[in-house]
């Protein structure tokens, strides 16, 4: 069982759209990630929030703006995407240690045409 | 920088079969290691950890120990189950700047049971 949600499950979009994704957390945790996950890739991390604030941007485009209003709460604002981005975006949270594990939603697939 | 390398798959083997799949790994200091397991249409759950050496991680029937010497983490399953059937990862930690951490993942093993 999982404590972690994600919306919407599935979202396609044209490169002009703009959209975001949601995540949410119901376990009481204080950091936060994004990672993307593509088709014969290894999984990469994309950002990284604890209490807030962001701790890591792995080199990601500036068309992916990361949002953390709460620790309970993480977007990921999408605009201006190319079809290379097109990929399955998962969320997960961990209560703050470096030994914790990471709890992760059921991810949004994105396509981009 | 931290890397971590697992088997590519798929593995296919039929019910009640031995499974092994091989995990090496790349980082400076003393990373945790974790198994992560991810279902058709569902996010990674962590399967197993181990978080010093000569640690054994266990869960559902599964194990891996942490061995330092040869820089490994390998899973096993004595008796696998077609529900077993799914995508396996290998997953090390490092800590981030301030807290929380930072997984570094291998590429995955799709695992095929059949009955």
């Amino acid at each position: 069982e999982t404590g972690v949600t994600q919306t919407p499950r599935h979202l396609v979009m044209g490169m002009t759209n703009k959209k975001s994704l949601k995540c949410e957390q119901h376990l009481g945790h204080n950091a936060m990630y994004w990672y993307k996950q593509s088709a014969k890739k290894p999984l990469e991390l994309m950002f990284v929030y604890n209490f807030k604030e962001q701790t890591e941007n792995n080199s990601v485009p500036s068309r992916f703006s990361p949002e953390c209003p709460n620790s309970s709460h993480l977007f990921l604002h999408l605009h201006t995407l190319q079809p290379e981005d097109s990929a399955l975006y998962l969320c997960a949270s961990s209560p703050s240690g470096s030994t914790d594990t990471q709890y992760f939603g059921p991810g949004t697939r994105l396509t981009v045409l | 920088g931290n890397s971590v390398t697992q088997m590519e798959g798929p593995v296919t083997l039929s019910e009640e079969a031995f499974l092994t799949i091989n995990c090496t790994y790349t980082a400076t200091g003393y990373p945790s290691l974790f198994w992560y397991v991810q279902y058709p249409g569902e996010g990674l759950q962590l399967l197993l950890k181990a978080t010093k050496a000569d640690d054994k991680g266990s869960n559902k029937g599964f194990e891996a120990t942490y061995r330092k010497e040869t820089t490994s983490f390998h899973l096993e399953k004595g008796s696998v189950q077609v529900s077993d059937s799914a995508v396996y990862f290998c997953a090390l930690s490092s800590e981030v700047k301030a807290a929380g951490n930072k997984l570094t993942f291998g590429g995955g093993t799709r695992v095929l049971v059949k009955p």
